[in-house]
């Protein structure tokens, strides 16, 4: 079945930056990716990009090329997610999730909020 | 802004079968079958409902089924009950290696 649980919730002012980490447990980690997909206050679901546990490869939404870095440990099954140069519209929660490969989502971490304040 | 589209919201009375609509391009929902559903309840992570835009995974109640033609896949809720009402996202793979959501359809049960 398997699970994932992320890091706690961070506050970090505009320009900083936020590392969020997923561990997975219960199944193996490079059998599949890691999507990572946020929630702004009161919208929707946006996905930022995924990486591929079995071999590193990563893709990312054109939004955030070039801001957001994606990597993962092996050796502890862990998953992270940096997104650089925050800005107050980078509030959300972050929510990491395994990737089936061609696009499905299941399980999701409980969920990081990351708030961005002056 | 969302590649896909979906309708803001469906109401219905308990007993009653809705369904979602979310369409996209030959790019994305007309070119795969690899189209999800995500049901998300107010403060709680998103639960997959629906994969491969027909597959059910294990525990998910058979009131909920899949379909797609063309650029539009669509989730059907039969027999509505009021644990039924939350908010509902489909996802599609994309030709270019990505994922991407439709902007959510809030169920409301009457």
């Amino acid at each position: 079945q398997g699970q994932l649980v992320q890091s706690g919730a961070e506050v970090k002012k505009p320009g900083a930056s936020v590392t969020v980490s997923c561990k997975a447990s219960g199944y193996t980690f490079t059998t599949y990716g890691i999507s990572w997909v946020r929630q702004a206050p009161g919208q929707g679901l946006e996905w930022m990009g995924w990486i591929a546990a079995y071999n590193g490869h990563t893709d990312y939404a054109q939004k955030f090329q070039g801001r957001v870095t994606m990597s993962m440990d092996t050796s502890t099954s862990t998953a992270y997610m940096d997104l650089r140069s925050l800005r107050s519209d980078d509030t959300a929660v972050y929510y990491c999730a395994r990737d089936g490969v061609w696009g499905w989502f299941d399980p999701w971490g409980q969920g990081t909020l990351v708030t961005v304040s002056p | 802004q969302s590649a896909l589209t979906q309708p803001a919201s469906v109401s219905a009375s308990p007993g009653q079968s809705i369904t979602i609509s979310c369409t996209g391009t030959s790019s994305d929902v007309g070119g795969y079958n690899y189209v999800s559903w995500y049901q998300q309840h107010p403060g709680k992570a998103p639960k997959l409902m629906i994969y491969d835009v027909s597959d059910r995974p294990s525990g998910v109640s058979d009131r909920f089924s899949g379909s797609k033609s063309g650029n539009t896949a669509s989730l059907t809720i039969s027999g509505l009950q009021a644990e039924d009402e939350a908010d509902y996202y489909c996802s599609s793979y994309t030709s270019s290696s990505t994922r991407v959501f439709g902007p959510g359809t809030k169920v409301t049960v009457l």
